[in-house]
């Protein structure tokens, strides 16, 4: 079946060390890919974006990674803060020309000061 | 407040009673998301609509679920007969899209989280 996961449940790091969260997807038919952010008691935030025809995209502190030939996407955050403290969902919109987001189980990233 | 809006934020409710959630999604946005979280899992897709059509459902959403957008404004998600295995956080998210797929983020809610006794 469809599915998007993640390699490791938490990551522990340095405060102002960059981190890199990583996600694996199984259907080679996504086009599109998310990476959401969620803070304890929220809904997820999104971060940042990439479709398919690329393999990097570079945000405010963040650059998201695709590398379609192994199905895997990273996400790195630069210069890692207290405030980035939160777990981290890629999402992926599966086969089909659908209008869903089908998430992994998600990567707690937890920033020691 | 100009996000997307869900109510009640918290419901406590007996096993066997019904109980509808609200989602106000961002005034703009054409496509309306119920997805619903279970502690320490991303959010599971259940349903969307484009406007007031319902263009998807998973095979998560029970025949004792059922999702409604009658104006193409808000949406309603009602679960009747509830069961402890019910209890999750729901969320609702609301994007604009011109074609079949997805064109850009979807925005979430807060969420509303139900616990079934």
């Amino acid at each position: 079946g469809e599915s998007v996961g993640l390699h490791l449940p938490t990551l522990s790091v340095q405060e102002g060390d960059n981190s890199i969260i990583n996600c694996a997807y199984s259907n080679s038919a996504s086009d599109y890919f998310i990476w959401y952010k969620q803070e304890s008691g929220k809904g997820p935030q999104f971060i940042i974006d990439i479709r398919s025809n690329m393999d990097k995209r570079q945000g405010q502190r963040v650059t998201v990674l695709l590398n379609k030939t192994v199905k895997h996407l990273s996400l790195q955050i630069a210069a890692t803060q207290p405030g980035d403290s939160a777990v981290y969902f890629c999402a992926e919109n599966g086969s089909g020309n659908t209008g869903k987001l089908i998430f992994g189980q998600g990567t707690t990233l937890q920033v020691k000061p | 407040d100009t996000g997307v809006s869900q109510d009640p934020r918290h419901k406590i409710t007996k096993r066997g009673q019904n109980v509808t959630f609200r989602c106000d999604p961002i005034s703009e946005h054409n496509r309306l998301y119920w997805y619903r979280q279970t502690l320490g899992q991303g959010p599971e897709f259940l349903t969307y609509f484009q406007n007031e059509a319902q263009l998807e459902k998973s095979r998560l959403l029970s025949d004792r679920f059922s999702a409604e957008r009658p104006k193409g404004s808000f949406s309603t998600l009602e679960i009747q007969r509830t069961e402890q295995g019910d209890s999750a956080m729901y969320l609702c998210a609301s994007s604009f899209s011109i074609g079949q797929g997805i064109d850009g983020e979807l925005f979430f809610g807060e969420g509303s989280r139900l616990t079934v006794l």
